[in-house]
């Protein structure tokens, strides 16, 4: 298996709603990645995790809650969004995040509308 | 602070037309280079890194860090080619964790 699996494809939620992203990969990989993408831009990195460890978190709301429960899977879990939340939510891994040599791998992402 | 600009959004080309996208960097320590290709509908994908000093569909990039640029080259774009192509770094300081892409070029390859 070498893809990085996200569910679900799309998601429609209110602002009082509490939902979660999930991520899974196969691969051996060690470091995971959320990425935000708005339409038309490049992704900005949300967080990193390292050996099932947190390692970046780029100043992200508290609204937005990771965890990698393990080594192949990544959530990220959502409450009281706001508007301006809506993006994809990509979701990426490499096989380690302590070289500069490793390749991030995309999932294809979770478009979320937040109403 | 790492940063990667790509002057241009938008990029029309003919059909067997040469294609050169341009990437620029700002970065003070040791970078790694990558340009990524975003397909319609498709995820995004690895075109090619620096290191690896391979071409990839026909495409090559030379990491020149006398002018900090990474352009993205090919002597005869097909249609195929059309795409959301960006440019990214990461670096030593680091550890490759942090990815920042530029703004990204939307290719077009006309019939």
């Amino acid at each position: 298996d070498t893809e990085v699996t996200q569910t679900p494809k799309h998601l429609v939620m209110g602002m009082t709603n509490k939902k979660s992203l999930k991520c899974e990969q196969h691969m051996g990989h060690r470091a995971m990645y959320w990425y935000k993408q708005k339409a038309k831009k490049p992704p900005e990195l949300m967080f990193v995790y390292s050996y099932e460890k947190l390692s970046i978190n780029e100043s992200v709301p508290s609204r937005f809650s990771p965890e990698c429960p393990n080594s192949s899977l990544l959530n990220l879990h959502l409450h009281a969004l706001q508007p301006e939340d809506s993006a994809l939510y990509l979701c990426a891994s490499s096989l380690s995040g302590r070289t500069v040599k490793n390749i991030q791998y995309f999932g294809a992402g979770t478009r979320l509308s937040v109403l | 602070a790492q940063r990667v600009t790509q002057p241009e959004k938008l990029l029309s080309v003919f059909k067997g037309a040469p294609v050169e996208l341009k990437c620029n960097y700002s970065y003070s320590g040791s970078p790694e280079l990558f340009w990524y290709v975003q397909y319609s509908r498709q995820r995004l994908q690895l075109l090619l890194r620096h290191i690896s000093r391979e071409s990839i569909k026909g495409f090559t990039a030379d990491l020149n860090k006398g002018e900090t640029s990474f352009h993205l080259k090919k002597p005869f774009a097909q249609e195929e080619d059309s795409a959301m192509y960006y440019c990214a770094l990461t670096s030593k300081e680091t550890s490759g964790s942090r990815l920042t892409f530029g703004e990204g070029t939307q290719l077009t390859v006309n019939p």
